[in-house]
């Protein structure tokens, strides 16, 4: 069994560009959350990808923009970027039309912005 | 809106020391609550799920509870071990699949 992947591993960006996280959720699951983990607090939850559709959102701009495919994979973007969208980037992966509900996170992304 | 915090924010105890680690939420209206370990710099590693009509589980060394009417939930770890140092975070899941996490207890165990 595979399990959450995400790419890059760590991004250096500066302000007012746009960036793009990638991430594979686990074999079998339909449904992909992001986070944003700032250092040395929790995550917050960006959004919810289920069938291609956004299936709930957290308290995030619109600039935070996301996709997921027919595989179940997903991208998180983000336009216009500020030097407080620097953080860990986490997404995770659940099946919770079949009972599943428990998330699985991948390694994350590093994104810095300067 | 759902709060969860978590105490105390840094724990460290000697090798073999049983601790128990503290997560409490506003909202008693959960649809289940997630303790995850990270290590730092990386992903978080899934502990224990714990359904709201359910009052604990086990796994290995690890006891998680869920008390969801005073709003509390305790991860107990018997004899803890060096490799046990990370941090350990609470999240509780609404059913509007908003996850909301603790800022997490740092845990470090001395050899």
């Amino acid at each position: 069994e595979t399990g959450v992947t995400q790419s890059p591993t760590h991004l250096i960006k500066t302000r007012g560009q746009q960036v793009t996280l990638r991430c594979s959720s686990q074999s079998g699951h339909n449904t992909v959350s992001w986070y944003q983990q700032a250092l040395g607090q929790g995550p917050q939850f960006i959004f919810q990808y289920y069938r291609e559709e956004e299936n709930g959102r957290g308290n995030f701009p619109p600039r935070f923009s996301g996709l997921q495919f027919p595989n179940y994979s997903s991208e998180l973007n983000v336009n216009a970027l500020e030097l407080d969208d620097s953080a860990l980037y986490l997404c995770a992966s659940s099946a919770p039309g079949q009972g599943k509900n428990e998330q699985f996170f991948g390694p994350g992304t590093r994104l810095t912005v300067l | 809106k759902q709060e969860v915090t978590q105490i105390p924010a840094a724990l460290s105890v000697p090798e073999g020391e049983n601790l128990v680690l503290n997560c409490s939420f506003t909202d008693s209206a959960i649809y289940n609550l997630q303790w995850f370990r990270q290590d730092p710099g990386k992903g978080l590693t899934s502990l224990l799920l714990i359904q709201s009509s359910q009052r604990e589980q086990t796994s290995g060394r690890l006891n998680a509870s869920l008390d969801k009417s005073s709003g509390r939930s305790t991860l107990y770890i018997a004899a803890s071990q060096p490799g046990d140092s990370a941090t350990y975070l609470c999240a509780v899941k609404r059913n509007n699949n908003d996850m909301r996490f603790g800022a997490g207890t740092r845990l470090t165990v001395k050899p």
